[in-house]
């Protein structure tokens, strides 16, 4: 099956630092990543979808100079959480559309960002 | 734009036994996802609907999607430990490529 991986898993910061997160498909190509945010006993959000080599779409209220995201390449998108606060600590997750359908979307296993 | 809301948000149930657990859409679903995610991982995808009255089924694992389009169920048959997790429904919403979700619903399997 696909294989969406992210890193680090945990990540804990200083407040006003900035943190980065990879999400990379490991066997297939991925035009379209999503990045995902999921606040304790809630449901996921979507932050932004993010096309290989072009600027990333953010959703409504989502601040685009805060959350920065690169998706440099078929297999690989970053993001960038810069000038983090503690209300920025939450788990964030991405996925990776294998085809058209979103049958074949792939979720990576998530990224727990904790900032002090 | 679409909501889902799922029903119920937790349920605890005794393994063996069977449950069902609801999502309604406030708009007609085109597509409905249902997802497993185990706390502090991401989701595995379960099952898909598309058609009203579809259902489809794997394992101990029934889905179904209402004629109508809104509403759809997850059903468990005789629940085992392995099935706790959170279950989230996602809606393709049209016009806007991408799926939105619904909150979850938290299950947990007393021995």
């Amino acid at each position: 099956g696909a294989v969406v991986s992210q890193h680090p898993s945990r990540v804990i910061c200083k407040s006003g630092t900035s943190v980065k997160i990879e999400c990379r498909s490991l066997d297939f190509q991925a035009t379209t990543m999503f990045w995902y945010r999921q606040f304790p006993k809630q449901s996921l959000m979507l932050m932004a979808t993010s096309n290989e080599g072009s600027k990333a779409t953010y959703e409504q209220g989502v601040e685009k100079d805060k959350f920065l995201i690169n998706h440099a390449s078929l297999t690989l998108s970053t993001l960038t959480v810069t000038s983090a606060h503690p209300e920025d600590s939450s788990f964030y997750i991405c996925s990776a559309l294998r085809g058209l359908s979103y049958n074949e979307q792939f979720f990576g296993p998530g990224t727990r960002l904790t900032v002090l | 734009s679409q909501e889902l809301e799922q029903s119920p948000q937790s349920l605890i149930v005794q393994e063996g036994k069977n449950l069902t657990i609801n999502c309604t859409s406030s708009k007609t679903l085109y597509g409905l996802y249902w997802y497993k995610q185990k706390y502090g991982e991401g989701l595995i995808f379960l099952m898909m609907l598309q058609k009203g009255g579809e259902e489809k089924s794997h394992e101990k694992i029934t889905a179904k999607l209402d004629e109508k389009k809104q509403q759809s169920s997850l059903h468990i048959t005789a629940s085992q430990p392995s099935h706790a997790g959170i279950y989230l429904c996602g809606a393709d919403e049209r016009g806007a490529q991408k799926l939105v979700f619904g909150q979850g619903t938290r299950l947990t399997i007393n021995p």
